[in-house]
């Protein structure tokens, strides 16, 4: 089944102590991005990757960091977690980078922080 | 002024109805537009590209009017399992990978 899969899904940690969330799809696709969703804000882009070892910032990249040393697998990574990055986060996939193509989610990692 | 602005509802909605809502965007150059459905605490999911002539998916029909800049979404015969939030994305003409979303506008269907 073509997917795109986040671990894990639920995360609750405190200020500071470093975390990994997991990315993962089989679609053999190219672009992947990071996003976080908060209430009453659309959808901001954290990071995305045009393809293996090509990774960019997007509108909000401040406290995280990407690699992308494989075409299936994009972490995110909090280096030093604070309270403002309580969120919910979606990774995405498509063929392509943005117009015109379908973006596939990941099911969501909801992360809080104390 | 937000680039992608939705009223955010929550639209009750008698099941059977017709519901219509709209997206406004600000960057006159936007170049493509899409519906996406978000049910709750779900990842978002394709319902349908916006095309500058208009098209029809079902039940549904997605219009594009560059002239005040909006996209709409039109929904008949409304069913329970439409309800959902809908969020609105479109691109900008100068940046090939960006996708600007806005927030969502949340559509409750009564029986």
């Amino acid at each position: 089944e073509a997917q795109v899969t986040q671990n894990p899904r639920y995360l609750i940690t405190v200020t500071g102590k470093k975390l990994t969330v997991t990315c993962s799809q089989n679609m053999n696709h190219e672009y992947m991005s990071w996003y976080r969703q908060d209430p009453g804000l659309g959808l901001r882009q954290i990071y995305y990757s045009m393809n293996v070892e090509v990774t960019d910032k997007g509108d909000v990249p401040e406290g995280y960091k990407v690699s992308r040393k494989e075409k299936r697998n994009f972490p995110l990574i909090l280096e030093s977690p604070s309270p403002n990055q309580t969120s919910l986060y979606f990774c995405a996939s498509s063929t392509q980078p943005g117009a015109g193509v379908e973006q596939y989610f990941g099911p969501g990692t909801r992360l809080t922080v104390t | 002024r937000k680039e992608v602005e939705q009223d955010p509802g929550p639209f009750n909605v008698p099941e059977g109805a017709t519901v219509a809502f709209n997206c406004t965007y600000s960057n006159s150059a936007s170049q493509s537009f899409f519906w996406y459905r978000q049910d709750c605490r779900k990842e978002p999911k394709l319902l349908m590209s916006v095309y500058s002539s208009g098209n029809e998916d079902g039940r549904f029909t997605a219009q594009l009017n560059r002239a005040s800049q909006y996209i709409s979404l039109l929904i008949r015969d409304s069913k329970l399992s439409d309800s959902a939030t809908y969020l609105c994305v479109v691109t900008p003409m100068d940046s090939n990978y960006q996708l600007i979303w806005g927030a969502g506008t949340k559509l409750i269907i009564k029986p």
